[in-house]
């Protein structure tokens, strides 16, 4: 039983383009959604995080929207580099307890 | 500062064989956890840790076992290697283990079993 759907599974974009990554979760009491950003060969780590009492959060050229409503949110990457070619984890919390991962998307950018 | 620290990085197995993937953090987090991750599947929780001597099952425990003597270490053993167990295992950490903290990954151990 999956609680966190991400799509899409993998995505070619262009450089200077916009990456779309999207995720949906089932569990309304969610209260916490990361993003972690893996390289090849590394570990993932922690790139940017929402709570669901904003509909939006920005860190540079990576923005979260959050859809309350439609229990789904997503991580937009604007002006896409070749650098930000990595896979990416969307994931869900509630409260105390523990990360719960979606599938990942393998985003390959082209120069 | 090292972070998170695994060893091997790289290792092959044949069906039965044990083995013990290591891992060590020098950040004084109380929580240690090892995911596997798998084509498809995503991170999936194996077993954690919220301080030395306490450990937990997480989402797909079976054929692993771990143990925690102290704060910094966190191994993780496969008694009975099996070809299922083909993945790559991180290990994660955090301050308190709760779920709105940020998890500082390894760099992984990549293991085949055939």
């Amino acid at each position: 039983q999956q609680q966190v759907k991400q799509s899409p599974q993998s995505l070619i974009v262009q450089k200077g383009g916009i990456s779309i990554i999207n995720c949906a979760y089932e569990n309304t009491a969610f209260d916490y959604f990361p993003w972690y950003q893996q390289f090849p060969g590394k570990g993932p780590a922690l790139l940017i995080a929402i709570r669901p009492d904003v509909s939006e959060k920005k860190e540079g050229r990576f923005t979260i929207s959050f859809n309350k409503s439609a229990k789904q949110f997503s991580l937009h990457i604007m002006d896409s580099q070749p650098g930000d070619s990595a896979t990416y984890f969307c994931a869900a919390s509630m409260g105390t307890d523990k990360l719960i991962f979606g599938t990942g998307t393998r985003l390959q950018v082209f120069p | 500062n090292a972070g998170v620290t695994q060893t091997p990085k790289f290792q092959v197995l044949k069906t039965g064989q044990s083995m013990t993937l290591q891992c060590a953090q020098d950040m004084n987090h109380e929580y240690m956890s090892w995911y596997r991750q798998d084509p498809g599947m995503g991170l999936r929780l194996i077993h954690y840790s919220v301080g030395a001597g306490i450990t937990d099952q997480g989402e797909v425990p079976n054929g692993y076992n771990v143990s925690r003597s102290t704060t910094e270490d966190f191994p993780l053993r496969l008694l009975s290697a099996a070809p299922s167990q083909t993945s790559v295992y991180f290990c994660a950490s955090s301050y308190l283990g709760r779920g709105n903290e940020k998890l500082f990954f390894g760099s992984g151990t990549q293991l085949s079993v055939l």
